[in-house]
């Protein structure tokens, strides 16, 4: 059974500050892993990372993907309000047709 | 631009009864799949689709039918609703199943008395 693992599982920090998320996982047959962030309601994609040691960037939002040990990272740097919400993550382990293994996600709130 | 359009956003029922979550998209999308999402366990995947004519069953299928008649329409009917179905529900949808270009809805907070 595929399976994956997010650490924290919440995180409170100031703005301005810089977060790692983590991510691990266990899949059969590792396709791709992927990022979304949940704000209210509708998670929204950030990142897919298929190979090893490329970075993806988006504005102050980063990933990487380690394959031999089987872990991502997102880090967000410089950290506002607006950064507050719910971090996914999943995997696609299927071989085929969408079958995403989320995580249980990390809760991060960014104060004043 | 409407995406991925999911009603009702709330519904209550008592056990036993039933009902149907609605999903519809105008992005002549062939992929589409729902999800459930419960606290301390993420979202898992309960049916899915590959286009008109052509469902599957996801992680958690029990309980729950789908149907996919159309591209644009996916509904989901719980047959005789129980207490373990309280979730949030999504739809989302893609091109081709392309992980990253799966669009979610927003969400039907379902409570089952």
């Amino acid at each position: 059974e595929d399976k994956v693992v997010q650490s924290p599982l919440s995180l409170v920090v100031h703005e301005g500050d810089t977060v790692t998320l983590n991510c691990s996982y266990e899949v059969t047959n590792f396709r791709s892993l992927l990022w979304y962030k949940q704000e209210k309601k509708a998670p929204t994609f950030l990142f897919m990372l298929t190979s090893s040691g490329i970075e993806k960037k988006s504005g102050r939002l980063s990933s990487i993907l380690d394959k031999k040990e089987l872990f991502s990272i997102l880090n967000i740097t410089a950290t506002q309000t607006g950064d507050s919400a719910i971090y996914l993550c999943a995997v696609d382990g299927a071989g085929t047709a969408s079958k995403l293994t989320f995580g249980t996600g990390t809760r991060l709130q960014v104060t004043l | 631009n409407a995406g991925v359009t999911q009603t009702p956003k709330f519904q209550v029922l008592k056990t036993g009864q039933s009902m149907t979550l609605q999903c519809a998209q105008d992005m002549n999308h062939e992929y589409m799949s729902w999800y459930r999402q419960d606290p301390g366990m993420g979202l898992r995947l309960i049916h899915y689709s590959v286009g008109a004519g052509i469902t599957d069953q996801g992680e958690v299928p029990n309980g729950y039918n789908v149907s996919r008649s159309t591209t644009e329409d996916f509904p989901l009917r719980l047959l005789s609703a129980a207490p373990s179905q309280t979730s949030v529900y999504f739809c989302a949808s893609s091109y081709d199943g392309g992980n990253e270009k799966l669009f979610f809805g927003s969400g039907t907070q379902l409570s089952v008395l």
